[in-house]
């Protein structure tokens, strides 16, 4: 079992849907959640954080982290076709030595956003 | 604020030859990383540095992969003698400290294709 699972997708929705991206992840160690956003040819942009479990919102956008299920989500509202990308899950766990950590990402899903 | 600087953004070689790609991270960001993508998969740490010192390096194939960083600034990641399974994009990133909740800066990467 990978320690993060991501669905590649792909995923096509019309322009204004609900999107809801999702991973999941098997070590409980992990503290940090993010999502990254990449577009084609270009490298991943943070798009939001967490440390904790429950919500965030950042204008559209809302991360929702569950450390009981070890399930972590990404809704994006009002999609629009600006948003069509490649989404990274990434969560961060303390490495060996004091003050190292290693960030994992996942595989990715590839959103399509239909106008 | 100017982003991560990288080159070239192609390139293309026989198996066994050699290659190096060149990183100018975010002015003033101490912590440089450098990150392999394959296709269909998430970024794969290769190499953390901070300022001029290796933090980590356990996923970096030594037999064939080096990086430097000179002076704290630029990086530079050589493959010698490259393989077939090297073709992906090669990340390079930077933060302005090290540290779980840091903010990871991507460039867009070189893409190397291996014949």
């Amino acid at each position: 079992q990978k320690e993060v699972e991501q669905d590649p997708g792909p995923l096509s929705v019309p322009e204004g849907a609900i999107v809801s991206l999702n991973c999941t992840y098997s070590n409980s160690a992990f503290q940090y959640f993010m999502w990254y956003r990449q577009y084609s040819r270009k490298g991943p942009e943070l798009l939001m954080y967490t440390y904790s479990s429950g919500n965030k919102e950042d204008g559209r956008f809302t991360a929702q982290v569950d450390k009981s299920s070890k399930y972590i989500s990404l809704f994006i509202r009002d999609s629009q076709p600006s948003d069509s990308a490649t989404y990274l899950c990434a969560m961060s766990a303390p490495y060996s030595g004091a003050g190292s950590y290693q960030l994992t990402f996942g595989k990715g899903t590839k959103l399509s956003v239909i106008p | 604020e100017a982003g991560v600087a990288q080159s070239p953004r192609y390139k293309i070689i026989e198996k066994r030859q050699s290659v190096a790609f060149w990183c100018n991270p975010i002015s003033g960001h101490a912590t440089l990383y450098w990150y392999q993508q394959i296709l269909g998969q998430g970024p794969k740490l290769l190499i953390q540095f901070q300022n001029n010192g290796v933090v980590d390096d356990s996923q970096l194939p030594k037999d064939r992969f080096s990086a430097e960083r000179l002076k704290g600034v630029d990086s530079t990641l050589k493959i010698q003698p490259a393989k077939l399974e090297d073709s992906a994009v090669y990340l390079c990133a930077s933060s302005l400290r090290r540290g779980q909740g840091e903010k990871l800066f991507f460039g867009s990467g070189t893409q190397l294709s291996v014949l």
